[in-house]
């Protein structure tokens, strides 16, 4: 059965303290690995699209990277506004199947 | 992306009523998507919607309990229906990227029964 587990379920960080969030999946014939960012009360805001081991992906202070087992969502000295639930998805054939998220806060 | 208006945000319902939720997108879409997350779980699917078909329901979910409506390819509403505390959860309707397998998400409608 496909399964997307992501770790750690919470992450406290200091402001400017560098970390990664992790997502492993188990999929059959991967047709994409997704991060999105959900803010409390709102729904998730998409973030970066891999397909393929090996593809890398950045968005200010995020980068995502794959990996035939595993994603990464690096995130260099992150500021307070960078608290947020991270989500990654894994999409096979026309199932898209999410993680249930890392809880990310940025103590000032 | 498209942008996607759901309401209502939030609503706190008797057990035993019905809700329904609403999603218009501000462009032409082939399928929607409806979303359940319960606190500290990952999305689940409901159901794929369809413009002009039944709406294809996920193992565990049923029309009678989740009917859902597809007018055009602009809208679509999802109804829990006869509420239990069970069904106190975040709901979400979402649509597939243009040019990209992700999925642009609406802002959710967080539903409490009591």
């Amino acid at each position: 059965e496909d399964q997307v587990t992501q770790s750690p379920e919470a992450l406290r960080l200091q402001e400017g303290e560098s970390s990664s969030l992790n997502c492993s999946y188990t999929v059959s014939g991967l047709r994409g690995l997704f991060w999105y960012r959900q803010d409390p009360g709102k729904g998730p805001e998409f973030l970066f699209t891999l397909y393929s081991a090996g593809e890398e992906k950045e968005k200010e202070r995020l980068k995502a990277t794959l990996t035939k087992k595993e994603s990464f969502l690096h995130i260099t000295a992150p500021k307070p506004e960078d608290s947020a639930t991270y989500l990654c998805a894994a999409k096979s054939g026309g199932d898209m199947r999410f993680g249930a998220g890392t809880r990310l806060t940025v103590k000032p | 992306s498209a942008v996607i208006s759901q309401k209502p945000s939030r609503d706190i319902c008797q057990r035993g009523t019905s809700l329904t939720i609403q999603c218009q997108v501000d462009s032409q879409v082939t399928m929607m998507f409806w979303y359940r997350q319960q606190p500290g779980q990952s999305l689940t699917l409901i159901a794929t919607a369809n413009q002009g078909s039944e709406a294809t329901y996920e193992s565990g979910f049923v029309i009678d309990k989740f009917p859902i409506s597809r007018p055009n390819l602009t809208f679509s509403t999802l109804t829990v229906s006869n509420m239990s505390p069970e069904d106190s959860s975040i709901y979400l309707c979402s649509v597939q990227q243009t040019g990209d397998y992700g999925y642009t998400f609406g802002s959710g409608t967080r539903l409490t029964v009591v």
